[in-house]
């Protein structure tokens, strides 16, 4: 079955500090990977993707993940955060493109001043 | 203008009442869905189509039901709200090949 777990549903770090949510995920075949963000009280934008060329991918404002086959992960990164940051992000994955999406739970990311 | 519009924004309603958010879209893609989404849930697949004449029910269809009435339109209903149902709803579109979602802006529904 498919799944797809954020090991965080919070993490809190200083602006400025780097930022790691952390992202795991089964899937039967070689899947595509998503991250999505959603500030408070607005809707799902699409940070980044993955769908099968380079393992590390950039997305939107400074974010970017390494896929990494071995470890079924694909965890998001950024060097410096800042408060604009603050949202809640989610981990989606898709067997293939004739799937549903599954979607993580969730991370809220709080960034202290 | 906005890729995917929903309406109404807001929604407050009381239970056993028959509700409708539409749902449309300006980019022309085949792929529609709708969510609802609940604290501490992430996103939940009602129903989704690809294209008019195929609907699908996802994970949790049960009380919902949809209209595909043209390739830019997608309507969710509830025919009797309940409070559980109280819940962020969320519209998305993709293209034919899949892949990545684009959301509306959200319709917070209430029932009371």
């Amino acid at each position: 079955a498919q799944s797809v777990t954020q090991l965080d549903s919070h993490v809190s770090v200083s602006e400025g500090t780097p930022v790691l949510l952390r992202c795991n995920y089964s899937s039967s075949y070689s899947p595509s990977l998503f991250w999505y963000v959603q500030h408070p009280n607005k809707g799902l934008q699409l940070l980044l993707k993955y769908t099968s060329a380079a393992t590390l991918v950039k997305g939107i404002n400074g974010f970017e993940a390494e896929f990494k086959k071995s470890e079924t992960s694909f965890h998001l990164t950024k060097p410096s955060a800042h408060m604009s940051d603050a949202a809640e992000y989610f981990c989606v994955v898709s067997p293939d493109s004739n799937y549903q999406l599954i979607w993580g739970a969730g991370t809220k990311l709080i960034i202290k001043p | 203008d906005a890729d995917v519009t929903q309406t109404p924004r807001n929604r407050i309603t009381k239970t056993g009442k028959r509700i409708m958010l539409e749902c449309s879209q300006t980019k022309g893609h085949d792929r529609m869905y709708w969510y609802r989404q609940d604290p501490g849930l992430g996103l939940r697949l009602i129903y989704y189509s690809f294209d008019v004449k195929d609907i699908n029910k996802g994970e949790i269809s049960d009380g919902y039901s949809v209209s595909r009435q043209a390739q830019a339109k997608f309507s969710l209903s509830l025919e009797s709200a309940i409070p559980n149902q109280t819940a962020l709803y969320f519209c998305a579109i993709a293209p034919t090949s899949g892949g990545a979602q684009f959301f509306g802006p959200g319709t917070r529904l209430t029932v009371l």
